[in-house]
């Protein structure tokens, strides 16, 4: 059973901070990984969409990096803003299957 | 539409009473999916269509609970003689693809359901 945990699940930084947050997944037969933001008493916003058979996703100050044989994601935010502060979540899907599995997300803050 | 759009925002029900709650999905879509979010946790999937078809609901955590998505656009969860630990936001998602395709999937802002 896929199993998705993310760390750490609360992040406090100041505005300016490079950071990183980690995704790991336990099955990597994976079809894809896609990262979401979720602001409080909002739905899900995708941010990036990984292939299996890619390596990383940029767009703007983010990136995303995939390793599927050690199970593991990176969302990279550059120069982090106020704004960025949000709920992170990382979900897999496997081939052949409707499910997206999600992680319980990271908390992030990043004061002004 | 522009997004998916999902209605109502907020229902407070008596445990007991049924509920319905309604997924209005990107025109276009082919799939849709189900997810209940408990405070503080990611989205657990519950049900799958592609159009009109139901594809997948292994996620429905009892009886209780049915989906319909009877023309292939709108689709409608209701949950029957809900239970406190049915309270949770139930978020639908569409896709351009179909559910087996690493299309992106685009999320509503959920039905918030507190029973009481």
């Amino acid at each position: 059973k896929q199993e998705v945990t993310q760390i750490p699940a609360a992040l406090s930084v100041p505005e300016g901070e490079n950071l990183v947050l980690n995704c790991s997944f336990t099955d990597s037969a994976i079809y894809n990984l896609q990262w979401f933001r979720q602001d409080p008493g909002k739905g899900l916003t995708s941010l990036l969409l990984i292939q299996s058979s890619q390596r990383e996703q940029t767009s703007g100050r983010l990136n995303a990096s995939l390793d599927k044989s050690s199970g593991r994601s990176t969302l990279y935010i550059a120069a982090s803003q106020p704004g960025d502060s949000a709920t992170y979540l990382c979900a897999v899907r496997h081939p052949g299957g409707f499910k997206t599995i999600f992680g319980a997300g990271t908390r992030l803050f990043v004061k002004a | 539409g522009a997004g998916v759009s999902q209605s109502p925002r907020y229902k407070v029900a008596k445990r007991g009473q049924d509920v319905a709650l309604r997924c209005d999905p990107i025109s276009g879509h082919v799939s849709l999916f189900w997810y209940q979010q408990a405070l503080g946790q990611g989205p657990e999937f519950l049900t799958y269509f592609q159009n009109e078809a139901q594809l997948d609901k292994s996620g429905l955590p009892s009886d209780r609970f049915f989906a319909e998505r009877p023309e292939g656009s709108v689709s409608t969860l209701k949950i029957q003689r809900t239970q406190q630990e049915d309270s949770a936001v139930y978020l639908c998602a569409s896709s351009y693809g179909t559910g087996t395709i690493g299309n992106t999937i685009y999320f509503g802002e959920g039905s918030w359901l507190t029973v009481v």
